[in-house]
Order: structure tokens, then sequence, then C-alpha cells
């Protein structure tokens, strides 16, 4: 069936450092894949989007590639702020059911 | 308007208490969608209604009860709960269909806390 793996946390980095957080997917056919972000005590925020393969989605100086050929949807940022602290959900959404949710990766960002 | 609005925002209650959350959105979506979220974990799926009628229902236990009154409205009546509901409960909607690829738009929550 379909599913997502995402990057165990916490991750923990300095003002202004580079951020990765991998996600791999398990899906027949062609997915729609997601990153949501969830600040502390806040529901679920859409941060980007690709519809269809080779696809970049980005918002708020983050960015991530939907690859076919590596079935991965990484997150990246080049330099993270305090403000970006929070809790990262890869998610894959096929055939319009519902979402597979990763399980979710903590970032601290500290200054 | 490209929210969906739910209240409250927290409520606390007893395990003999009956008591309803509410989740509305006017983005004209005719998806609509409950989640639950437990600390430190992924929200996971407990109904979906498309045009307003229930086409999900992920084995959640009878003592919560949905209903979608018309299409931008949806609810969760709660009763008889247990201190292991406690969680944070989130609406969802989105295009019914295919459309709903595009992504969902998530309320903010509605914090419960079952005593």
């Amino acid at each position: 069936g379909d599913s997502v793996t995402q990057m165990e946390g916490p991750v923990t980095l300095s003002e202004e450092a580079f951020l990765t957080i991998n996600c791999t997917y398990t899906a027949t056919g062609y997915p729609s894949l997601f990153w949501y972000v969830q600040y502390p005590g806040e529901g679920l925020q859409l941060l980007l989007k690709a519809t269809k393969a080779d696809d970049k989605g980005s918002n708020k100086g983050f960015e991530a590639t939907y690859r076919k050929e590596t079935t991965s949807f990484h997150l990246e940022k080049g330099s993270v702020q305090v403000s970006d602290s929070a809790v990262y959900f890869c998610a894959l959404l096929h055939r319009g059911n519902q979402f597979y949710f990763g399980t979710g990766t903590s970032l601290t960002v500290i200054p | 308007d490209t929210e969906v609005t739910q209240t409250p925002k927290h409520l606390v209650m007893g395990m003999t208490n009956k008591k309803s959350l509410k989740c509305e959105q006017h983005m004209g979506h005719r998806a609509m969608y409950w989640y639950k979220q437990k600390a430190k974990k992924p929200p996971e799926l407990m109904f979906v209604y498309s045009y307003e009628k229930l086409s999900i229902n992920e084995s959640v236990p009878s003592r919560f009860s949905p209903e979608c009154p018309n299409s931008s409205l949806l609810n969760l009546h709660l009763h008889a709960l247990q201190p292991e509901d406690s969680a944070l409960y989130l609406c969802a909607s989105s295009q019914a269909g295919e459309g709903a690829n595009y992504g969902y738009t998530f309320g903010s929550g509605t914090r419960l806390t079952v005593v």
C-alpha cells in the first residue's frame, strides 16, 4: 500500500544553517506530494506541494522536488531561522482519497 | 475566504458530558474530513464526507458521531468519551474527488481534554 517514510528527528540547527529533511514514498501510479508544517499548539499549514514528477514546490525559502526515479520529496532550506522551529510532515495523496502522513520531524533552530 | 474555522479552540469535558465540535469553510469545497492527532504523532483520519454524505468511517467508536448538515459545515458530536480520547481534533476540507489531489486546507484544531 501507499506509505511515506520520513527522516527521524528531532533535528537541532543553528540559525542560518542549511536544512534537509528526507522523505521517501511508496505508491502505485503518480501521487501528489506535500509538506505540511505544524507550529506549537496549532493545526497543519500547507508549506508546499508538487503534483507531478520533476515539479518543484517552493514557499518561504523552502523547496522540495518530486523525484520519481528515487521516489523522494526531500525538504530543503538554505538558511533557517528561529521562526522555522516546528514539526514538519511529509505526505502523499493518491486518487484524492486520503493523506498518508510521515511520522513528522521536529525542528528546533537555536540563535 | 481561504480558511477552515474550528470552534471551540479548547474543550474540557467530563466522561458523562455531551459536547460538539464545529468546523466551517466557505471555499466551496465539497469534501470535509475529521482527523485526530495525539501528541508527537501524525494526524489519523477519522471520517470523510463527500457531497455531504459520509464516505469513509475509519472504524471510529460510536461515541464519536459526525454530522454534515450542509456543504459548509461539519460537526463532530461527542458522548461518553474516555480520557484516552484527549487529543487535537483537526478538520480539513478539499475539492471532492480527484480535485483533492491539490491538497487539503486544515483548521487550527480543537484541543480536547477528557477528565
